[in-house]
């Protein structure tokens, strides 16, 4: 397996516009999870879905942020309109929970500039 | 929810040397405890991880402790290596979900020459 993709790896927008970031988890796992990462605040949980059902969504910041899954191989992470603060790298991370286990598979990231 | 607090935030040691990074959690109903490395640029790795079961896990150079008495959580890394040079994270399962894993700030390691 190709492991986590998520797309685009950088986008620089302007304060306002529609950012869309993507996520293709791995083949398989049945969680998906989106996390932002800051110098400040770390790794923050945003959301997570389970077999494709958003389970936890407490750490989406604003409404200005929505979250999609509508499929098992396909997740979508939505910013409209975008912010300067929004700055920062955007993971997207897939598991398979065993119930012993629960080992997160990152992707590369994707690295947003909000000018 | 889960609180995880993880110190120091940066660490320099000499090459050779040991390095101990140290984590506490608020929820004692956690039982999943990774710790994730991540290179510079690069996406966090899950290197160890321990369940509340067991009180230490070793492998090769890298050995992880958990004290469940006092809610508390280390990574030692000995004889540690340039390659070591990362940001380490460590990790809480939430106290409602142990689906949900809720990190630390992340630890800084610089490994001196």
């Amino acid at each position: 397996d190709a492991g986590v993709i998520q797309s685009p790896r950088h986008e620089v927008t302007e304060m306002g516009q529609e950012v869309t970031l993507r996520c293709k988890p791995i083949s398989g796992h049945d969680y998906l999870f989106w996390y932002r990462q800051t110098m400040m605040r770390g790794l923050e949980l945003l959301i997570y879905f389970n077999n494709n059902v958003p389970i936890d969504d407490s750490g989406m910041p604003e409404d200005r942020f929505s979250a999609k899954m509508p499929n098992a191989s396909f997740s979508t992470l939505k910013i409209q309109p975008s912010e300067p603060r929004d700055s920062a790298v955007y993971f997207c991370a897939s598991s398979r929970f065993t119930g012993a286990k629960n080992i997160q598979y990152f992707g590369a990231g994707t690295r947003l500039s909000v000018l | 929810g889960e609180n995880v607090e993880q110190h120091p935030s940066t660490l320099s040691v000499q090459e050779g040397d040991s390095a101990v990074i140290k984590c506490t959690y608020s929820d004692s109903a956690s039982n999943y405890f990774p710790w994730y490395k991540q290179e510079l640029g690069k996406r966090p790795q899950l290197i160890i991880d321990i369940r509340s079961n067991v009180g230490e896990k070793k492998d090769q150079r890298i050995a992880v402790t958990l004290n469940k008495t006092a809610k508390h959580f280390s990574l030692h890394i000995t004889e540690t290596q340039p390659e070591d040079s990362a940001v380490y994270f460590c990790a809480a399962s939430d106290m409602n979900r142990d689906d949900k894993i809720i990190f630390g700030k992340g630890t800084r390691l610089h490994i001196l020459p």
